[in-house]
């Protein structure tokens, strides 16, 4: 079973900044299966990026995703006040169906 | 457009039962599996269980296997999630989830659409 690695836990800055979020994982994620979700407080998980760099409906191009075999990057490329919250990786390449990183919080410096 | 409405959380004791329910709308339920996904109080996501298009085929993460079942009623187009003998450690918020373009429990495809999630709080 794949495990998902998130760095940092934790990402302080300041609106305007650029933030690197990596997603590493314990094997190469087939195809490059690879999402990214949003979550802020009390709300469901948002759909980010799939398939490591392809954006979900509506999803601003500030948002970017890229990465192959086992590092993946999610880079935001100027933070928005409605971008701090926490960001989940997943790969979907191999069982079990939901394996998720344990996240990275995006807070304000 | 696609909804997912979760109910049923609240708060029960240690060893007791529950059942969760997730009704969908703005999409042929019939022809996609179905998942529930947790998350416990300050922690991250962890994938629950699955089930087919048509119930004929379930999985399930190993710490709820034998203490959860997974089914659906297509004609209601509700998803459930029985939950049987109740620890301190399944207090989370439950959501059901739907994959993009897939109607088995073994597709590879991402999570698009989520609901609002519901509370199960146990307590002892």
């Amino acid at each position: 079973e794949i495990v998902l690695t998130q760095s940092p836990g934790t990402l302080s800055l300041s609106p305007g900044e650029r933030a690197t979020l990596s997603c590493r994982a314990s094997q190469s994620v087939i195809s490059s299966y690879l999402a990214w979700y949003q979550q802020k407080p009390g709300q469901a998980p948002r759909l980010l990026i799939y398939d490591t760099s392809s954006r979900a409906t509506g999803v601003s191009d500030r948002f970017t995703g890229s990465g192959s075999g086992t590092d993946f990057t999610l880079t935001i490329s100027r933070l928005e006040p409605e971008d701090f919250a926490v960001y989940y990786c997943q790969q979907y390449g191999s069982p079990p169906p939901g394996t998720f990183g344990p996240g990275t919080k995006v807070d304000i410096k | 457009q696609v909804q997912l409405v979760e109910s049923g959380g609240g708060v029960v004791q240690s060893g007791r039962s529950l059942r969760l329910s997730c009704v969908a709308s703005g999409f042929t339920f019939s022809s996609y599996a179905m998942h529930w996904v947790r998350q416990a109080p300050g922690k991250g996501l962890e994938w629950v269980a699955v089930i087919s298009y048509d119930g004929s085929s379930k999985s399930y993460t190993d710490s709820v296997k034998g203490r959860f079942t997974i089914s659906r009623d297509n004609s209601k187009n509700t998803l459930y999630l029985q939950m049987n003998s109740l620890s301190a450690e399944d207090t989370a918020v439950y959501y059901c989830a739907r994959k993009f373009d897939c109607s088995t429990t073994t597709c590879y495809r991402y999570f698009d659409y989520w609901g609002q999630g519901t509370l199960v709080t146990v307590s002892s």
